[in-house]
């Protein structure tokens, strides 16, 4: 099975500009979330997609922001850049196991810069 | 709320030496554990899991036990590699969060040869 890919890997932005990130998932998994790794606050949780329907959802501004198409894809927006915006995102997707828990599977990541 | 607390890094050590890396969590229900590992410029992948008490995890020589008692899920490796120099993340999640992961803040570990 192909694993999660993103696209684009690299993005290069100015401040105030808008930037759309894209996930495509492991076949079969209906999950899809997002993170933000940076140095300084490691890694946080963004929001979560399941059926088109965003199922959980972190402590970011509203400039974040997300959809999930019927294939499961996702996309993630972040409107109004700011210089602190910089930082590797990741997507992971997931199914749920026996028992309930799920395991989460990452994508290698969109590195934005923003300047 | 959850929370996980791993050692800090950096970690230094020659090639076949032992690896132990710390990792404790705080969590109100019955979490799953994880250790993922971040190679230089790359996403995470999985390591290893444990989904409930005294389950042990285990891939590519690295081991860890989920201990409930003294909720700890600490990584080990008997001899490590020049390879397996990363950055190594503990997270784990649960029912109440929702199953989103909560990480540590990430041990760097360098083998020199």
């Amino acid at each position: 099975k192909a694993g999660v890919t993103q696209t684009p890997r690299y993005l290069i932005k100015t401040r105030g500009q808008q930037v759309t990130l894209s996930c495509s998932p492991i076949s079969g998994h209906r999950s899809v979330s997002w993170y933000q790794q940076t140095p300084g606050q490691g890694l946080q949780f963004l929001f979560e997609y399941f059926s088109e329907t965003q199922r959980n959802k972190g402590n970011f501004p509203g400039r974040f922001s997300g959809r999930q198409f019927s294939n499961s894809r996702s996309e993630m927006n972040v409107s109004t850049l700011e210089l602190g915006d910089s930082a590797l995102y990741l997507c992971a997707s997931s199914h749920r196991g026996p028992g309930g828990q799920e395991t989460q599977y990452f994508g290698p990541g969109t590195r934005l810069l923003v300047l | 709320g959850n929370s996980v607390t791993q050692m800090e890094g950096p970690v230094t050590l020659s090639e076949e030496a032992f690896l132990t890396i710390n990792c404790t969590y705080t969590a109100t229900g019955y979490p799953s554990l994880f250790w993922y590992v971040q190679y230089p410029g790359e996403g995470l992948q999985l390591l290893l899991k444990a989904t409930k008490a005294d389950d042990k995890g285990s891939n590519k020589g690295f081991e860890a036990t989920y201990r409930k008692e003294t909720t700890s899920f600490h990584l080990e490796k008997g001899s490590v590699q020049v390879s397996d120099s990363a950055v190594y993340f503990c997270a784990l999640s649960d029912r109440g969060s929702n199953y989103k992961l909560t990480f540590g803040k990430g041990t760097l570990l360098t083998v020199n040869p």
